[in-house]
């Protein structure tokens, strides 16, 4: 089955500071790859996707990469603000795996003043 | 419209006892998706709904089950609970077609003491 792995595990940054947080995923029939934010004591918040027909998507202060070829895909933050301290998740969906997502095991992002 | 709702939001079991848990997908979603999340295991897929129907199930023992109504309302039960089954059960909706993007509720705590 799928399995995806994250990195790193703890990411600590300057205010304003970019961040980046990478995963790699081993099926490579993958063709949906969601990031989640999770605050703690919160629900995981869908903040960006990307499909696997598009290299790079962006949303104002956030984009996502996709590098099908080395099966990597990665979340950029720039202009990182003290709210964007969460654990950020990253994900994969198979083709022909229903809506079954398998998660990395997430990165606690911590913007420090 | 409003959001994913998962009810009760807490609750205290003993092992051996059985619970049964409840999502509300968003208006109109067709697909519930159950995930487990725990510190040590991160997010992992229980199963999928679609249409009342189970569509993929994840590696966990048959004592978890669930199901579907007709007005796509979900139900997971989790029998002879044992102390590893504490947890956050988070539930996510969607449409279960394209587009992919899946919105969790706000999880039960699950205590087994």
């Amino acid at each position: 089955g799928e399995n995806v792995e994250q990195h790193p595990s703890t990411l600590s940054v300057q205010e304003g500071d970019s961040a980046v947080i990478k995963c790699t995923y081993s099926d490579s029939a993958s063709n949906y790859f969601p990031w989640y934010k999770q605050e703690l004591g919160k629900r995981p918040q869908l903040i960006i996707d990307i499909r696997s027909n598009v290299g790079e998507k962006k949303d104002q202060r956030i984009a996502v990469t996709l590098n099908k070829t080395a099966k990597h895909f990665s979340l950029h933050i720039t202009e990182t603000q003290p709210e964007d301290s969460a654990v950020y998740f990253c994900a994969a969906r198979a083709t022909g795996g229903g809506n079954k997502l398998t998660f990395g095991t997430g990165t606690q992002l911590k913007v420090e003043l | 419209k409003a959001g994913v709702t998962q009810t009760p939001r807490y609750l205290i079991k003993t092992r051996g006892q059985q619970v049964t848990l409840s999502c509300s997908p968003i208006s109109g979603h067709r697909s519930v998706s159950w995930y487990q999340q725990t510190p040590g295991q991160g997010l992992q897929f229980l199963f999928e709904y679609f249409s009342e129907t189970q569509r993929n199930k994840g590696n966990f023992p048959g004592r978890f089950s669930g199901r579907q109504f007709s007005n796509s309302r979900s139900e997971m039960n989790v029998s002879t609970l044992e102390l590893g089954d504490s947890a956050l059960y988070l539930c996510a909706s969607s449409l279960g077609t394209v587009p992919l993007e899946q919105y969790f509720g706000p999880g039960t705590r699950l205590t087994v003491t």
